[in-house]
């Protein structure tokens, strides 16, 4: 059974770093692209990151770039995305999901929640 | 960036309706669209890619349709368990973008 299971999410005020860990199982891990996907309270969902199987490429969205980075250990199965000059706006429940052939995401997990205030 | 638009955004249903949701891109992304249910709460659930394939698991009575610009998620009998919001994704280009969501809800 595919499990995604995110971990790192609290409370930061305005301008900190925190890191975020997805512990991968089920799959052959280093065989996919992984991604981090967001959603504010009560909105949409935003993708943030993707990244290649060999961690080779990497992709953001706008708004974090320069800011977050998206990283993967193949070993120890898990992905992260370290997050530095958080904003008020970054508060969102933090997904990581597996994507299929760099698409669509199949597998997600259960989602960790990033608050950003002082 | 392709930005993703969806109507309507919210909209009441009974069970057994048959309900059709649009998503329209700004620019032509051939097939590549999925769609994904999403549950107060929950993560969001892969139910259509490449605009009309069934993801494994999935119940026949969803389906889609459509290619370029132009798209639609159709769940021919509703059911209770399909209360929820639907958001489309495109993943022609970076950054992948989501639609706004449409929420179904109960008559």
């Amino acid at each position: 059974e595919v499990q995604l299971v995110e971990s790192g999410g609290g409370l930061v005020q305005p301008g900190g770093s925190l890191r975020l860990s997805c512990a991968a199982s089920g799959f052959t891990f280093s065989s996919y692209w992984m991604s981090w996907v967001r959603q504010a309270p009560g909105k949409g969902l935003e993708w943030v990151a993707n990244i290649k199987q060999d961690g080779s490429e990497k992709y953001y969205v706008d708004s974090v770039k320069g800011r977050f980075t998206i990283s993967r250990d193949n070993a120890k199965n898990s992905l992260y995305l370290q997050m530095n000059s958080l904003r008020a706006e970054d508060t969102a429940v933090y997904y990581c999901a597996r994507a299929r052939n760099n698409w669509n995401y199949d597998y997600w997990g259960q989602g960790t929640l990033v608050t950003v205030s002082s | 960036a392709i930005r993703m638009t969806q109507s309507p955004s919210s909209f009441s249903a009974s069970t057994g309706d048959r309900v059709t949701i649009t998503c329209r891109a700004s620019q032509g992304i051939s097939s590549y669209l999925a769609w994904y249910q999403q549950k107060p709460g929950k993560a969001p659930k892969l139910l259509i890619y490449a605009a009309s394939t069934l993801q494994s698991g999935v119940p026949s009575r969803f389906s889609g349709s459509g290619s370029g610009t132009d798209f639609t998620l159709t769940i021919s009998c509703l059911q209770s368990e399909d209360f929820a919001t639907y958001y489309c994704q495109q993943y022609y280009s970076y950054p992948r973008t989501f639609g706004p969501g449409t929420k179904v809800d109960i008559k």
